[in-house]
C-alpha cells in the first residue's frame, strides 16, 4: 500500500515548456487535490476532483489543468511553463469517511 | 470551505517551553482539522475536532475546539526538536470538498 504517489520529484523547465505532473493514490478514495507551496504562502488549493469524471477550480486555477483519468490518477498539466509557477506541487486524496487527507511526497518544479 | 486565520505565523520556543497556536474563523465551522509539515515533508493529518467545546489528546499535544466551533487551538507542552514544522488548520471540507489551508504556524525549537 503505496498511499499518494507522485513523479516526477524533481523538474526543471524553461518558461514556455510544458509539462504534466503525475500523481496516483491506491487507497480507492474517490476525491483527489492539486495544492501548490511556496515560501510565506502555505499551502493554496489548485484544482480538485471530488469523484471521478468530476474537476473543479480551486483557489489558484489560472495556468493549469487537471485530468481526472480514472479513479487513481489526478494529473496537473502546465501548458506553457512561467517563472512565477515555481513551487512544490503537493497531490493529495480523501478518505470519504472520516474526511482526512492524504498527501503525496511532492513534486519540486522550477521554471526558468 | 471557510478559511480560517491563524496566530502566530511564526513561534520560536526553547526546547521544553510550552506552546500554542490558534485558529480563528468569523462563521461556525463544521469541523476542524490539524495537519503538521515537518521541514522538506509533506502535511501529515493528525486529528479532525467535530464536538462543540471538544478536547482530543494526542501524548503532549492538545486540541480544543471552541464552544461556538468558531476557534480551535493546538497547545504542545514541553516542546521537542521532533515538533518543529508548520500547523495548519483547515476546516475539514465537510458538505463540501474544498479545503483552504492558508498558511499555518511555523514552529521552530531551539535546543
Amino acid at each position: 500500500n503505496a498511499g499518494v504517489t507522485q513523479t516526477p520529484k524533481f523538474q526543471v523547465l524553461k518558461t514556455g515548456q510544458s509539462m504534466t505532473l503525475q500523481c496516483a493514490q491506491d487507497m480507492n478514495h474517490n476525491s483527489m487535490y492539486w495544492y501548490r507551496q511556496d515560501p510565506g504562502m502555505g499551502l493554496r488549493l489548485i484544482y480538485y476532483s471530488a469523484s471521478e469524471g468530476t474537476t473543479d477550480k480551486g483557489e489558484v486555477p489560472n495556468g493549469y489543468n487537471v485530468s481526472r483519468l480514472n479513479k487513481r490518477e489526478f494529473s496537473l498539466r502546465l501548458e506553457s511553463a512561467a517563472p512565477s509557477q515555481t513551487s512544490v506541487y503537493f497531490c493529495a486524496s480523501r478518505e470519504a469517511s472520516s474526511l482526512k487527507q492524504f498527501f503525496g511526497p511532492g513534486t519540486r518544479l522550477t521554471v526558468l | 470551505g471557510q478559511q480560517v486565520m491563524q496566530i502566530p505565523q511564526y513561534q520560536h520556543v526553547q526546547e521544553g517551553e510550552d506552546f500554542t497556536t490558534y485558529c480563528n474563523s468569523s462563521t461556525t465551522l463544521s469541523n476542524i482539522q490539524w495537519y503538521k509539515q515537518r521541514p522538506g515533508g509533506h502535511p501529515v493529518f493528525l486529528i479532525q475536532l467535530v464536538k462543540s467545546g471538544e478536547v482530543k489528546k494526542q501524548k503532549r499535544l492538545t486540541f480544543q475546539f471552541g464552544e461556538a466551533k468558531k476557534n480551535s487551538s493546538l497547545h504542545i507542552t514541553a516542546t521537542q526538536t521532533t515538533d518543529v514544522g508548520t500547523y495548519f488548520c483547515p476546516e475539514g471540507g465537510s458538505g463540501t470538498y474544498k479545503y483552504i489551508f492558508g498558511t499555518g504556524t511555523r514552529l521552530k525549537v531551539l535546543a
